[in-house]
């Protein structure tokens, strides 16, 4: 069974740097881009970024460019989203999901996607 | 960028058809693929690739896409099927992509 498991909520202040984690399993970790999707409080979904861990080439949304880094560890099937500053309008639910892609004219989709990690910025 | 656009709410009476629509500028010439998100967990494809299904989605569900409108269809709506709905598409251009979503449609069953 493909799975993403994310690590728990976390509470921080402004100013402070924060990593969250996502872990695969079930499939071939490389072969597939995983991407972060935003969800502020009562709002949609946010694309933020991609990831392929099979050499790491990474892509952001321009919204996200520069206020966060993706990165994946392919020894421990795991890929991470990571702030240096958090802010309160950082305060979200946080996904990461596994793109799938088909067709002789791409397109691709998220599926499955983790069970979200809450991150709440607050002084 | 490619912006997808869908009416906020929607709202059936169970065992009635649903019909939430998706608009984008030739989204016909793009792939579909929408998402159920019930509240508090985590977002669900129900279709993908315009009209087809995952294992596990019931036939009730069904997608179609032409010209600047794609279309997600339920069928004989029940209670579980409220949630928020989210249609997705891949924008790509020669040196960036993107996966772009709707803003979401709220299924109330009434």
């Amino acid at each position: 069974e493909v799975q993403l498991v994310q690590s728990g909520a976390e509470v921080k202040k402004p100013g402070e740097s924060l990593r969250i984690s996502c872990k695969a399993s079930g499939y071939t970790f490389i072969s597939y881009w995983i991407g972060w999707v935003r969800q502020m409080p009562g709002k949609g979904l946010e694309w933020m970024g991609v990831i392929y861990p099979g050499d790491s080439d990474t892509r952001y949304s321009p919204s996200f460019q520069g206020q966060v880094t993706i990165s994946a560890d392919r020894s421990i099937n795991t890929t991470y989203l990571q702030w240096s500053s958090l802010k309160a309008s950082d305060t979200a639910m946080y996904y990461c999901a596994r793109s799938l892609v088909r067709g002789v004219v791409i397109t691709r989709w998220f599926d499955p996607w983790g069970q979200g990690t809450l991150v709440t910025v607050s002084s | 960028s490619y912006v997808l656009t869908q009416p906020p709410s929607v709202s059936v009476a169970p065992g009635q058809t649903a019909k939430i629509t998706c608009g984008g500028n030739n989204i016909g010439r793009k792939s579909v693929h929408w998402y159920q998100q019930r509240p508090g967990q985590a977002p669900v494809v129900v279709i993908y690739y315009d009209s087809d299904r995952p294992s596990g989605i019931p036939e009730r569900f069904s997608g179609s896409n032409s010209g600047n409108t794609a279309t997600l269809t339920i069928s004989r709506v029940e209670d579980g099927d409220e949630a928020d709905y989210y249609c997705q598409v891949w924008d790509s251009t020669s040196d960036h992509f993107s996966w772009v979503f709707g803003g979401g449609t709220k299924l109330t069953v009434l």
